[in-house]
């Protein structure tokens, strides 16, 4: 696609259910980035694949958090049990290739509300 | 743990003036780092990029300079206009594989 896509824009859930973010990369994109925005932050980084694998996956805050990309394309971010505390924009970023050469292009977020 | 901070927190100019934000970063080993506007609701748009061996870049009324061996940079936003009122976020990429480590931004308002 020209950007990318993430989905949904806005999920409101209750305390202790699970979500799945979806991001939809840059096509031919090999690297995908997942980062987390609390409001009034800076975004904070999660979890990176080069390819179908998680190259860093440093930035997962616990066991809740998982993120997997399959087929080397897009990507889902799965929150377990949440908690009032994961409440957040999620962001994805894409890039051609893991470098600091490569600008990221990031996508428009979604936004995740526990109640 | 590389950390960068961002001075102002926020800023509010009248139309037409220049301005300059500023970035400082703990952990000079640096491959590059960027400079990203942010709208309110919305993702990230790349606007500069300086590699850790330039001194700086131009894009149109921005230029951002870096000096790695102090471990600052700034942006500096010429005329500014009200639509240039936004989040400007500050990045480093550490040197090897480690993604961006952002700054908090800075909140900017142009004032017509």
């Amino acid at each position: 696609g020209a950007g990318v896509s993430q989905t949904p824009s806005n999920k409101v859930t209750e305390k202790g259910k699970y979500v799945e973010l979806r991001c939809d990369p840059i096509s031919g994109h090999t690297a995908l980035y997942w980062y987390r925005q609390s409001l009034g932050q800076g975004p904070e980084f999660l979890i990176y694949f080069q390819g179908t694998g998680a190259a860093d996956d440093s930035g997962l805050p616990n066991d809740r958090f998982f993120a997997v990309r399959p087929e080397g394309s897009v990507s889902t971010l799965k929150i377990q049990r949440t908690e009032r505390g994961d409440s957040a924009v999620y962001l994805c970023a894409s890039s051609l290739l893991i470098s600091g050469a490569n600008v990221l292009t990031f996508g428009a977020g979604s936004r995740l509300t526990v109640l | 743990k590389q950390e960068v901070t961002q001075i102002p927190a926020a800023l509010s100019v009248p139309e037409g003036e220049n301005l300059v934000l500023n970035c400082s970063f703990t952990d000079s080993a640096i491959y590059n780092l960027q400079w990203f506007r942010q709208d309110p609701g919305k993702g990230l748009t790349s606007l500069l990029l300086i590699q850790s061996s330039q001194r700086e870049q131009t894009s149109g009324r921005l230029n951002a300079s870096l000096d790695k061996s102090s471990g600052r940079s700034t942006l500096y936003i010429a005329a500014s206009q009200p639509g240039d009122s936004a989040t400007y976020l500050c990045a480093v990429w550490n040197s090897g594989n480690t993604p961006l480590v952002f700054g908090k931004g800075t909140r900017l308002s142009v004032i017509a």
